[in-house]
């Protein structure tokens, strides 16, 4: 019920290509659902998020496209770039007093030149 | 300042050891976290600390003792470690911990338990 299912573990993609991630979630309560990006060394770092009141949001090359009904989002990345070449998460959390953000088992994220 | 700073970078210890981790950060948060991460895994929250007190322990061994001695510092007391204990820790702040709209991650701490 609290688990987060993020697909696919790692993605190869070619410079100026689109970069697409999968998330799913069980628990409906769940309405807040970020995404970070994580480089080799470095903490993780807020990206984009989005809440279920929307179905999509979009950041310059960042877009999170949210289906409430199939409890799924994604993160897509246009015209990727070697530069976005890091691990992504996803994430989710609920809006009450259990503070724990979520996190998908994160997807590897390579942005071939 | 947006940044949340973690000393040491790197550390190696072996089970006998004490040692301290160390976060800081000055943007008025006063929620702050304790996470580890194993390598490619994601984050686990370890501790939980809004306004200086201890609010969640997500059940973790008794030689991991967090202390907050005020709202912009943030320590990680290691005692009697085991080799898989070896992971980054990475310490966190957000503005309130009631709804984590956004964390803000430090470079981590990379602990080696020899």
């Amino acid at each position: 019920q609290q688990q987060v299912k993020q697909s696919p573990q790692s993605l190869i993609v070619q410079k100026g290509g689109i970069s697409i991630i999968n998330c799913a979630y069980e628990n409906t309560a769940f309405d807040y659902f970020p995404w970070y990006q994580q480089f080799p060394g470095k903490g993780p770092a807020l990206l984009i998020a989005i809440r279920p009141d929307v179905s999509e949001k979009k950041e310059g090359r960042f877009t999170i496209s949210f289906n409430k009904s199939a409890k799924q989002f994604s993160l897509h990345i246009m015209d990727s770039q070697p530069g976005d070449s890091a691990t992504y998460f996803c994430a989710a959390s609920q809006m009450d007093s259990s503070y724990k953000l979520i996190f998908g088992s994160g997807t590897r994220l390579l942005v071939r030149p | 300042d947006t940044e949340v700073t973690q000393t040491p970078k790197h550390l190696v210890m072996g089970m006998t050891n004490k040692k301290s981790l160390k976060c800081e950060q000055h943007m008025g948060h006063r929620a702050m976290y304790w996470y580890k991460q194993k390598a490619k895994k994601p984050p686990e929250l370890m501790f939980v600390y809004s306004y200086e007190k201890l609010s969640i322990n997500e059940s973790v061994p008794s030689r991991f003792s967090p202390e907050c001695p005020n709202s912009s510092l943030l320590n990680l007391h290691l005692h009697a470690l085991q080799p898989e204990d070896s992971a980054l820790y990475l310490c966190a702040s957000s503005q309130a911990s009631e709804y984590q709209e956004k964390l803000f991650f430090g470079s981590g701490t990379q602990l080696s338990v020899l």
